[in-house]
């Protein structure tokens, strides 16, 4: 299957800080998706980005997809505690599987 | 809201012998699917499942396993001859029909192998 990697694999920051996940694909990508995994939790979906150079934002969450489609980012503003857990980015491909990225583990510091 | 169940959610078997791990999908969805994830490592996609029949599976996704809606709510993963390396969580989630739809988690089965 097509191969997801996430970077950092783990981010510690001070609850108020700015926190980063990029997610990158060697081959192009149809869509992406974000989900969110609570520790001891199951994968909660957050958004999907479809089009070249697409950027949605929820509350503090900013999701961009590159140009490219071969990658795309996830950008916590001011993190909170409630921010803690996983994040994976999925290859939503154009069949009906989907690849998870490694995911990045957050962790927020109070 | 309704939710994806999946039952058991702990099952323990020795090593060898079958497991059938049970997930009940949202109703009016038509696309379902079981994912593997062992401990701190990422989410492993396994196999979809469309119009009773599969759809895509991935090459994790051997003879051992096997997936079965026999009514018109249950759909179910079937393991044969466990093995020690098959003890991880394992996730079912549906969706509805059409393109951007989300995938609905279930809370997971965590099936340790002895």
């Amino acid at each position: 299957g097509q191969q997801v990697m996430q970077i950092p694999q783990y981010q510690h920051v001070q609850e108020g800080e700015d926190f980063t996940t990029y997610c990158n694909s060697s081959t192009t990508l149809s869509n992406i998706q974000w989900y969110k995994q609570r520790p001891g939790g199951h994968p909660v979906f957050l958004i999907q980005l479809v089009k070249s150079g697409e950027v949605k934002k929820q509350k503090r969450l900013t999701f961009q997809f590159g140009e490219a489609k071969k990658n795309s980012s996830l950008h916590i503003t001011a993190t909170q505690t409630t921010d803690v857990g996983t994040y994976f980015c999925a290859n939503g491909d154009t069949g009906n599987q989907f690849y998870f990225g490694t995911g990045t583990s957050l962790t927020v510091i109070p | 809201e309704p939710e994806v169940t999946q039952t058991p959610s702990h099952q323990v078997t020795q090593m060898g012998q079958e497991v059938i791990l049970r997930c009940v999908p949202i109703s009016n969805h038509l696309y379902f699917y079981w994912y593997r994830q062992i401990l701190g490592q990422k989410v492993e996609f396994l196999v979809s499942f469309y119009n009773n029949e599969i759809s895509e599976k991935s090459e994790i996704f051997d003879d051992q396993f096997s997936v079965e809606r026999p009514d018109g709510s249950n759909f179910t993963l079937k393991i044969r001859s466990t093995k020690l390396e098959d003890s991880a969580m394992y996730f079912c989630a549906s969706r509805r029909s059409g393109p951007g739809q989300p995938q609905h988690f279930g809370d997971g089965t965590r099936l340790s192998i002895l």
